[in-house]
C-alpha cells in the first residue's frame, strides 16, 4: 500500500491477556517507530528500529511491553498481561531515512483493556 | 516526557481568519516539525523546519523558528473548516527521538 498500516484498528482485551498489535511501513522505509498516545495528549515514544534492528527502546514502560521487526520490513508491538493503564492509541511511523526525519504515521491501534 | 508545550491548549475561530499556535521547548534541536491530527486518525507531517533556518512557508502554512527563545510558531491563513484537527509540534535534539508536544486543538467555526 502507499501509507503505513496498522491492524487490528481497534482491540479490546480482558485484564491479564497478551495482545500483539502490527505494523506495515512503507515500502523502503528504513526507519520505524512506535509511540504511545493517551487520549488528549500528545504521541509518546515507545521504541525505535532501523531496519531489523531494534536501536532505542528506552520508552517502553516495562518488560511487559516487547517490539520485534525480525526481517527488517513489518513489526509487531506485543504487550503481556495487560494492565488498564495500558489503554491508549498505539500509532506506527516510518521514515526514509533516520529518526529526524519527517514521519509518516498509520492510523494507529486502539487499545481498550477492561 | 513532552519535551514541547503547545499554546493555547485549544482555539475556536471563525473560518475565513488566521490561527496561530506556539510551541515552546527545553533543549536545543536540531530541527522542529509540526503535525496535525484528525480526530481518530494518525499524524500528518505538514512542515520540518531546521535549527538554522527562522521560517518557512508551505501553501497557506507559515512555520517561524526563535532559536533563542526556544519557540516556533504556526500560523495558518484564511482558515477553512477542515483545517479543523489537533496541530503537534516536535522536536529532534542531537541523535535522539522525535518528542512531541501535548497539542493545540483547533476549531475553525464555519
Amino acid at each position: 500500500g502507499a501509507g503505513v498500516s496498522q491492524s487490528p484498528r481497534y482491540k479490546v482485551a480482558k485484564r491479564g491477556q497478551d495482545v500483539a498489535l502490527r505494523c506495515d511501513p512503507i515500502s523502503g522505509h528504513v526507519s520505524l517507530f512506535w509511540y504511545q498516545q493517551a487520549l488528549g495528549q500528545g504521541p509518546e515514544f515507545l521504541t525505535y528500529f532501523q531496519n531489523e534492528a531494534q536501536l532505542d527502546k528506552s520508552g517502553l514502560p516495562s518488560d511487559r511491553f516487547f517490539a520485534e521487526r525480525p526481517e527488517g520490513s513489518v513489526s509487531t508491538l506485543k504487550i503481556q498481561r495487560t494492565q488498564q493503564e495500558d489503554s491508549a492509541v498505539y500509532l506506527c511511523a516510518s521514515s526514509f531515512g533516520g529518526r529526524k526525519e519527517k514521519l509518516f504515521f498509520g492510523s494507529g491501534t486502539q487499545l481498550s483493556v477492561l | 516526557s513532552q519535551q514541547g508545550e503547545e499554546d493555547p491548549q485549544a482555539l475556536s475561530i471563525q473560518e475565513g481568519e488566521n490561527a496561530t499556535m506556539n510551541c515552546s521547548y527545553k533543549t536545543s534541536i536540531n530541527n522542529l516539525q509540526w503535525y496535525r491530527q484528525n480526530s481518530g486518525r494518525g499524524l500528518v507531517h505538514l512542515i520540518l523546519i531546521r535549527s538554522n533556518e527562522r521560517e518557512k512557508h508551505s501553501g497557506r502554512l507559515r512555520v517561524t523558528l526563535d532559536t533563542s527563545k526556544k519557540s516556533s510558531s504556526l500560523l495558518i491563513t484564511a482558515s477553512r473548516a477542515a483545517d479543523t484537527a489537533s496541530y503537534f509540534c516536535a522536536t529532534v535534539f542531537g541523535n535522539e527521538k522525535l518528542t512531541f508536544g501535548t497539542g493545540t486543538r483547533l476549531t475553525i467555526i464555519p
